[in-house]
């Protein structure tokens, strides 16, 4: 079975300072993988997914994300950190057999300040 | 272009009571998910339709939980009778079909079992 471990329930961070929030994934084969992110009484919203191409992976935002198959993670980050990206963060991964049944880690609550 | 819609976006009601949630995927969507989502958890897959039929309700507790989207549209979850543990948030989400990696949720219905 597929499962993403999410390392860090909450992180904070000053607005304009590198963003890192990471995930670790267990799967028997190769993963496909995405960062969903859930604004506060907003729906849940793909920020960027990872299918078996490029390793590294561009999402909206400004956001990025690098599939390391040795290391077994997908780490999201983001060079500079606004206000609004404060939000939570998921990291999930799809079944191999079926596309579209996704398994969700436990999320990232990311807080920006000043 | 109109999201997924869910109503009612707040619910309150005593336990041993029924509820019901309604949910209205994006527009020619064919796949339509209902999701739980407990506090602090990522979501939990209940039921998955493509189209009119459920293709997947292993994670639906089927005891109490009710779920159909009869002309392959919207759809309605319903509890009857509630327990105190179904407090959470429950989401709808939709895809263009099985395959599609990418889902589109709607905001939620929180539902507060007293």
């Amino acid at each position: 079975a597929q499962s993403v471990t999410q390392l860090d329930s909450h992180v904070s961070v000053s607005e304009g300072t590198p963003v890192l929030l990471r995930c670790n994934y267990s799967s028997s084969y190769s993963p496909s993988l995405f960062w969903y992110v859930q604004h506060p009484n907003k729906g849940l919203q793909l920020l960027l997914k990872y299918t078996s191409a490029a390793t590294l992976v561009k999402g909206i935002n400004g956001f990025e994300a690098e599939f390391k198959k040795s290391e077994t993670s997908f780490h999201l980050t983001k060079p500079s950190a606004h206000m609004s990206d404060a939000a939570e963060y998921f990291c999930v991964v799809s079944d191999p057999g079926t596309a579209s049944k996704l398994t969700f880690g436990t999320g990232t609550r990311l807080q920006v300040t000043l | 272009e109109a999201g997924v819609v869910q109503s009612p976006r707040y619910k309150i009601i005593e336990k041993k009571q029924p509820v019901a949630f309604w949910c209205n995927p994006i527009s020619g969507h064919n796949t339509l998910y209902w999701y739980l989502q407990n506090l602090g958890q990522g979501p939990e897959l209940l039921i998955r339709y493509e189209n009119e039929e459920a293709v997947d309700d292993s994670q639906l507790p089927k005891d109490r939980f009710s779920a159909e989207r009869l002309k392959g549209v919207d759809s309605t979850l319903k509890i009857q009778p509630a327990e105190l543990g179904d407090s959470a948030v429950y989401l709808c989400a939709s895809s263009e079909d099985g395959s599609s990696y990418e889902q589109y949720f709607g905001p939620g219905t929180r539902l507060t079992v007293t």
